[in-house]
C-alpha cells in the first residue's frame, strides 16, 4: 500500500465548476499536511498548509480528518490557470521528509 | 529575495560518467533536501542536509550517490557512474522550520 494515495484523474471540469480531491495516507504518526501544485515539467509550488480545523484561502478551501487519515482539497470557480497537476504531500513526526502522492492531474476547459 | 536556485538546469551525461547537481537555498534558510521525481512518477525524498552535516539519507540509494552542504557555498548531489535509470528530474528544497520550497529543478539525461 502506498503511503499516500490520490486518484490520479484527469480530473477535466469546465470553467467556474467546483472540483474536490481527496487523498489518504497509511502512516497516523504523520503530523504535518500540505497541497502542492505541480505545472508540467516544473517544480512543485506550495499552495496551502492543512490544518484540522480547515482552512480556506481565496478560492481552496483544504480539510483534514486525522480519525480517517483523509485529506481534502476543494477549489470553486475553477480557471483556466487551476489546470496542473496537485500533489498531496504528509510530513512524518520528527521527520522533515515530505511523502509526496503521485498525484491528481486537473484539466480546466474554456 | 531569490528563491531555490539550481544549476545546471539540463545535464546529459553518458552512461559511466559523473554527474554535479548544485543548489543554493533560500537567503536565510539552513535545510536542505533533495528530491527525484522519475517520468511519469511522484517525487521521492533522497537526503536532508543541513550545514556540513547529513541529517537523513534514508532515501539516498546506497551505492553511487552522495550529498554534501558545506559551510561556503552550495550543496552538491553527486552521481557517479550514471546509468539510464538515473535520469530523472532532480529537485531541490530548502525551509527555515517545517514549510518546504523547491528550486526549478536540474533534468538529468543519461545517454
Amino acid at each position: 500500500r502506498k503511503e499516500v494515495e490520490q486518484d490520479p484523474g484527469p480530473f477535466n471540469v469546465p470553467e467556474g465548476a467546483t472540483v474536490a480531491f481527496n487523498c489518504t495516507y497509511s502512516n497516523s504518526a504523520s503530523q504535518s499536511f500540505f497541497w502542492y501544485r505541480q505545472d508540467c515539467r516544473k517544480e512543485p509550488k506550495l499552495l496551502m498548509s492543512v490544518y484540522s480545523s480547515g482552512n480556506e484561502d481565496g478560492r481552496f478551501t483544504a480539510q483534514l480528518n486525522r480519525a480517517s487519515q483523509y485529506i481534502s482539497l476543494l477549489i470553486r470557480d475553477s480557471k483556466l490557470s487551476d489546470s496542473a497537476t496537485y500533489l498531496c504531500v504528509v510530513m512524518d513526526t520528527g521527520r522533515r521528509a515530505l511523502t509526496f502522492g503521485s498525484g491528481t492531474r486537473l484539466q480546466v476547459q474554456p | 529575495n531569490a528563491g531555490v536556485m539550481q544549476n545546471p538546469r539540463h545535464l546529459v551525461r553518458r552512461r559511466g560518467q559523473e554527474a554535479r547537481l548544485r543548489c543554493s537555498p533560500m537567503k536565510g534558510h539552513s535545510h536542505v533536501y533533495w528530491y527525484r521525481q522519475l517520468p511519469e512518477e511522484g517525487l521521492k525524498f533522497m537526503v536532508y542536509l543541513q550545514k556540513e552535516n547529513i541529517i537523513d539519507e534514508s532515501g539516498m540509494p546506497k551505492e553511487r550517490f552522495s550529498a554534501e552542504f558545506p559551510k561556503e557555498g552550495p550543496s552538491i548531489l553527486r552521481i557517479q557512474q550514471v546509468v539510464r535509470g538515473d535520469s530523472a528530474a532532480y529537485f531541490c528544497a530548502s525551509s527555515p522550520k517545517d514549510t518546504q520550497y523547491f528550486g526549478p529543478g536540474t533534468r538529468l539525461t543519461v545517454l
